[in-house]
């Protein structure tokens, strides 16, 4: 069926250096990506989505590529520091169903750890 | 307010057990979701409602009950439950249409014993 992937379950990295995780999705018919930051014990943190007709969008410190070819996204974090440590997740738009509410369907995650 | 408020925090259960999970939400939002995620495990949809109207189940044993009273409230009844059922319960809710962000509660630490 459909998925959503992630290609390194873990990643670490100094403090200070940019950080970058990676999603690859099957879905071609997706149209609307989420990134989400889970702390431990916590629920999903919202940090940026985008857009099927955009191939990038740039937040605060966080910038999301999408690549429609290979099916690809990617979250870029700039000057990564301690509290960025969480598990990510992407997650896509399953589409809508019932009255325009639609499903989200999230990659296994991967648990970003900081080193000071 | 941008908060999906879930009540209790912590809770634990025997498998003879009812209890009632609560999510609540103000930014009028109406479509309301319920998650289930196991340890390491991404969240997996459970429940949607769509204006108040259960809209999506994903073969949800019926141990799982589902209600929306209103626009702002959404609960899960729990009854029998098994030790595997055991994970933490999202409440999630999001504009309707497609293209929007779904924000996410704190969630419910479900033991059963």
């Amino acid at each position: 069926g459909e998925s959503v992937g992630l290609h390194l379950p873990t990643l670490s990295v100094q403090e200070g250096d940019n950080s970058i995780i990676n999603c690859a999705y099957s879905n071609s018919a997706s149209d609307y990506f989420i990134w989400y930051k889970q702390e431990s014990g916590k629920g999903p943190q919202f940090i940026i989505d985008i857009r099927s007709n955009m191939d990038k969008r740039q937040g605060q410190r966080v910038t999301v590529l999408l690549n429609k070819t290979v099916k690809h996204l990617s979250l870029q974090i700039a000057a990564t520091q301690p509290g960025d440590s969480a598990v990510y997740f992407c997650a896509e738009n399953g589409g809508p169903s019932g009255a325009g509410s639609y499903q989200l369907t999230f990659g296994k995650g991967t648990k970003l750890s900081v080193i000071p | 307010d941008t908060e999906v408020t879930q009540t209790p925090k912590h809770l634990v259960m025997g498998m003879t057990n009812k209890k009632s999970l609560k999510c609540e939400q103000h930014m009028g939002h109406r479509a309301m979701y319920w998650y289930k995620q196991k340890a390491k495990k991404p969240p997996e949809l459970m429940f949607v409602y769509s204006y108040e109207k259960l809209s999506i189940n994903e073969s949800v044993p019926s141990r799982f009950s589902p209600e929306c009273p209103n626009s702002s409230l959404l609960n899960l009844h729990l009854h029998a439950l098994q030790p595997e059922d055991s994970a933490l319960y999202l409440c999630a809710s999001s504009h309707q249409g497609m293209n929007t962000e779904a924000f996410f509660g704190q969630g419910t630490r479900l033991t059963v014993v």
